[in-house]
């Protein structure tokens, strides 16, 4: 069984710009869910997926989308770069998407924002 | 809004005694909870949950405990060890709306030898 992965590990942009940050959960789970931590805070819930479909939303603006693929990975796209984008972005994944349904947490892209 | 709320960033404990780790929420329709451990440089790890209709649950040496009156839960580890040094999160979720977790700032643990 592989755990989840994300990349690029860091990732450095300059305010306006659009990034694309990618997952690969673990196989056979079809839910992945997106989260942005900024520093000294918890994990805030951007959105989730379930079977290429959105199916839950965070308090988070439409330039913040994403996309899931058959094949288990994922991706989280924010356009027109906000200095307040800066975070950790955690991906996780898991089975069915019940919230009795253990999440696995990728270790996260570090997202500068200049 | 902060809905679930960690009030103590850091935490140290002596090797072999009880660490105690706080979480308070105000969102009374909360009725799952969970708690994650967080190592540097790697994803959070889910350690234990409790639903509502509990107070408390128990798995090998962490036990969550949970007063709904108060809106409160805490985590206990016992015996501590080093290895359980690292940021533990609380996190709450409402069953009805199946997938919106709101997770805690985190409380850093550290086990001293």
């Amino acid at each position: 069984e592989t755990g989840v992965t994300q990349s690029p590990t860091h990732l450095i942009k300059t305010r306006g710009q659009q990034v694309t940050l990618r997952c690969s959960s673990q196989s056979g789970h079809n839910t992945v869910s997106w989260y942005q931590q900024a520093l000294g805070q918890g994990p805030q819930f951007i959105f989730q997926y379930y079977r290429e479909e959105e199916n839950g939303r965070g308090n988070f603006p439409p330039r913040f989308s994403g996309l899931q693929f058959p094949n288990y990975s994922s991706e989280l796209n924010v356009n027109a770069l906000e200095l307040d984008d800066s975070a950790l972005y955690l991906c996780a994944s898991s089975y069915s998407g019940g919230i009795t349904d253990t999440q696995y947490f990728g270790p996260g892209t570090r997202l500068t924002v200049l | 809004d902060q809905q679930v709320k960690q009030n103590s960033p850091s935490l140290s404990v002596q090797e072999g005694r009880i660490s105690i780790l706080n979480c308070d929420y105000t969102n009374s329709m909360f009725d799952y909870f969970l708690w994650y451990k967080k190592y540097p440089a790697e994803g959070p790890t889910f350690l234990i949950s409790i639903s509502s209709i509990k107070d408390k649950n128990e798995d090998g040496r962490f036990t969550v405990f949970l007063n709904k009156s108060a809106k409160h839960l805490s985590l206990h580890i016992v015996p501590s060890q080093p290895g359980d040094s690292a940021v533990y999160f609380c996190a709450a979720i409402e069953w009805n709306t199946g997938n919106q977790f709101y997770f805690g700032t985190g409380t850093s643990l550290t086990v001293i030898p």
